[in-house]
């Protein structure tokens, strides 16, 4: 069975802190997993994708790793601000044409106190 | 447009009634996904369309969820009979056709429903 593992649910750091975030999976066959950022009532918006051959993604002071082979990636978030406050969602992408190409993680949520 | 868009961004219903959240998707896209996220939960596939092929709605939690996709650009998602477990964020997204590349994959800013 496809499933993404997220960990911690939740976590409150300081702001100016760093933090890193987990997600491992059992999705097969594997395409690309990606790092989404939802924000309160709006949707999600990717941070980074990362394909099987990438180890390294980095978008400002969001980046990601991959582990094709252990199946796991975190993401890395650098000197956090108030605006990071938002719940970040692993996605896994299997090579396929169904619909059911998605798997999703329930999501840790991040709060940024100042 | 440049984004997916959806509407209303905020939905109050009454118990019984029915209600019909829309999804506007990027031009070009031909495929199409809803998904429901309820409070604290990931997300939950509901329902898929691909072009002009029969949509997949193995996702869809009872007979009382239908949705369309009219010319192959707008849907619109109808809830009959709303309970109040239905209460959700409904979030579509629209995507290139599969194998084309998923990086065009991207999402509306969702529906909140609340079934009162």
């Amino acid at each position: 069975k496809n499933q993404v593992e997220q960990s911690p649910q939740s976590l409150i750091i300081l702001e100016g802190k760093n933090c890193t975030l987990q997600c491992n999976y059992t999705v097969s066959p594997f395409s690309n997993l990606r790092w989404y950022k939802q924000d309160t009532g709006r949707g999600p918006v990717s941070l980074t994708i990362m394909t099987f051959s990438e180890n390294t993604k980095s978008n400002g002071r969001y980046t990601a790793t991959l582990d094709a082979d252990t199946k796991q990636s975190s993401l890395h978030i650098t000197a956090s601000q108030l605006s990071d406050s938002a719940s970040y969602i692993c996605v896994v992408f299997i090579s396929s044409g169904s619909a059911r190409q998605l798997t999703f993680g329930s999501g840790t949520q991040l709060t940024v106190l100042p | 447009g440049a984004g997916v868009s959806q509407s209303p961004s905020n939905k109050v219903t009454e118990k019984g009634k029915d209600v019909e959240l829309r999804c506007d998707p990027i031009s070009g896209h031909t495929a199409l996904y809803w998904y429901r996220q309820s409070l604290g939960q990931g997300l939950e596939f509901l329902i898929y369309f691909q072009g002009n092929s029969a949509p997949d709605k193995s996702g869809l939690p009872s007979d009382r969820f239908s949705a369309e996709r009219t010319g192959g650009s707008v849907s619109t998602l109808t809830i009959q009979r709303t309970q109040q477990e239905d209460s959700a964020v409904y979030l579509c997204a629209s995507s290139p056709k599969p194998g084309q590349g998923y990086y065009g994959y991207t999402f509306g800013s969702g529906t909140r429903l609340t079934v009162v």
